[in-house]
């Protein structure tokens, strides 16, 4: 069976500062992708980061950036200079062999001013 | 940037009533998605199409449910006869890429929350 993990239901940070989000995931796949989406109160996810299995390199997107852990199956979130816009909701989703993602139960997270 | 778009943001309905959930995807998308999001649960995947049929479902996608392309641009999620349980944050998809070894993400709407009474 796949699953992802997140196993922290509420982080805060202060503005500019760090802060990382955890998530692990178990699939017996070989090929998979794992992906960082965000959600805003009342708003549509959208995607932060994406990272293919097969990549070694982790991915960066501005402020944001993963370690990817692939032996221990572990995809966190770096955030890098919190904003207040970062204040969110933060998902992690795997899709392994199949068309569905599988999306762990959420971070969200504080920005404080 | 093009978005995927949903239809009411929020739906009220009395139970056992039929409901139709609307989206229209990006317009170069190929394959589409339902998931809902329970009050204070994870987001559950629903039902993915393809090529005007269902590629895959999952366990949650019984016989009340069933989704349709009617023309070229919308994409709806019928639930027949709703129950309680059924109230949720219903979330459309679409992506680019037609085939599931892709890293072509998938793009969501904003969502429709259905409160069934």
């Amino acid at each position: 069976a796949q699953t992802v993990t997140q196993s922290q239901p509420e982080m805060s940070v202060q503005e500019a500062e760090t802060v990382t989000l955890s998530c692990t995931y178990d699939t017996s796949e070989s090929d998979y992708y794992l992906f960082w989406y965000k959600q805003p109160p009342s708003r549509q996810m959208i995607l932060v980061i994406r990272q293919e299995a097969y990549k070694q390199q982790n991915a960066t997107e501005n402020r944001f950036s993963v370690n990817f852990q692939k032996a221990a199956k572990s995809f966190s979130l770096k955030i890098s200079d919190s904003q207040l816009g970062d204040a969110a909701m933060y998902f992690c989703a795997l899709r392994s062999g199949t068309y569905k993602y599988i999306f762990g139960t959420g971070t969200r997270l504080k920005v404080l001013a | 940037e093009p978005e995927v778009t949903q239809t009411p943001s929020h739906q009220v309905t009395q139970m056992g009533q039929e409901v139709i959930l609307r989206c229209v995807p990006i317009s170069n998308h190929l394959y589409f998605y339902w998931y809902r999001q329970i009050l204070g649960q994870k987001v559950e995947f629903l039902v993915s199409f393809y090529n005007n049929e269902i590629s895959e479902k999952s366990e949650i996608f019984d016989d009340q449910f069933s989704v349709e392309r009617p023309d070229g641009s919308n994409f709806t999620l019928k639930i027949r006869s709703t129950k309680l349980e059924d109230s949720a944050m219903y979330f459309c998809a679409s992506s680019r890429s037609p085939k599931p070894y892709s890293n072509q993400p998938q793009h969501f709407g904003d969502g429709t929350r259905l409160s069934i009474l």
